[in-house]
């Protein structure tokens, strides 16, 4: 089975400090996901990346970066944490298989931002 | 643009009732993919199915089926005899053969509570 560990479950910070999210992955997967997940919108995708050091902007990039210097590993950057970014944040990895490989996720992240 | 509406946010029914979650999406591209996912309280959102445009049978697998009716551009999930095990989140999401790296786009979810 493959598994997507993200590296904390719950994180509090304070607003205007660097965050680092990880995420690794164990199936050799080509494809990496941001996404942060907000009551009544959803999933809404941040930043995804298709191959080392590949990475594309999704639909909400403003205020994160993401680093992926090896396959296994994405990690998304809050560069300054705002207020605003208190949310749930799921990683996700997939084949490159066209575009209906499944996603397989990790059990998600919920900053707190104070 | 591609949408993905779930407009039921939370259903509640007993146990062993049958209930569907509805799912209405938006494409211009003529080759699509659908998906639904369960996000239980452990918070990993599992996969579930996968539907390519071009395929518009039902699936079925055991309690569970799938309804793609391309006309009404709408994708259903009905869970037959309902039990406790399946309150969760369904998320349904839908991506484009034009996107690269395949990009999903969900809808906003549906909390479904099952009562005993």
């Amino acid at each position: 089975d493959v598994k997507v560990t993200q590296s904390s479950r719950y994180l509090v910070k304070r607003t205007g400090e660097k965050v680092f999210l990880e995420c690794v992955q164990d199936m050799d997967h080509e494809n990496m996901f941001w996404y942060r997940q907000d009551p009544g919108l959803g999933l809404r995708l941040i930043y995804f990346s298709y191959d080392v050091k590949m990475k594309e902007k999704g639909d909400i990039p403003e205020g994160y970066s993401v680093s992926r210097e090896k396959k296994e590993r994405f990690s998304l950057i809050l560069e300054s944490a705002s207020t605003n970014q208190t949310s749930m944040y799921l990683c996700a990895s997939s084949l490159r298989q066209g575009n209906n490989s499944p996603l397989h996720f990790g059990n998600g992240t919920r900053l707190t931002v104070t | 643009a591609q949408k993905v509406t779930q407009a039921q946010t939370e259903i509640s029914v007993v146990e062993k009732e049958d209930v569907t979650l509805d799912c209405v999406y938006e494409t211009r591209d003529t080759t699509y993919y659908l998906f639904w996912y369960k996000q239980p309280p452990s918070g990993e959102l599992v996969f579930l199915i996968r539907r390519n445009s071009f395929d518009e049978q039902n699936e079925i697998s055991g309690r569970y089926s799938w309804n793609f009716q391309k006309s009404t551009s709408s994708f259903n999930f009905t869970i037959t005899a309902s039990q406790v095990v399946d309150s969760a989140v369904y998320f349904c999401a839908l991506s484009e053969a034009n996107q690269g790296a395949q990009k999903l786009v969900f809808g906003q979810g549906t909390r479904l509570t099952i009562n005993p």
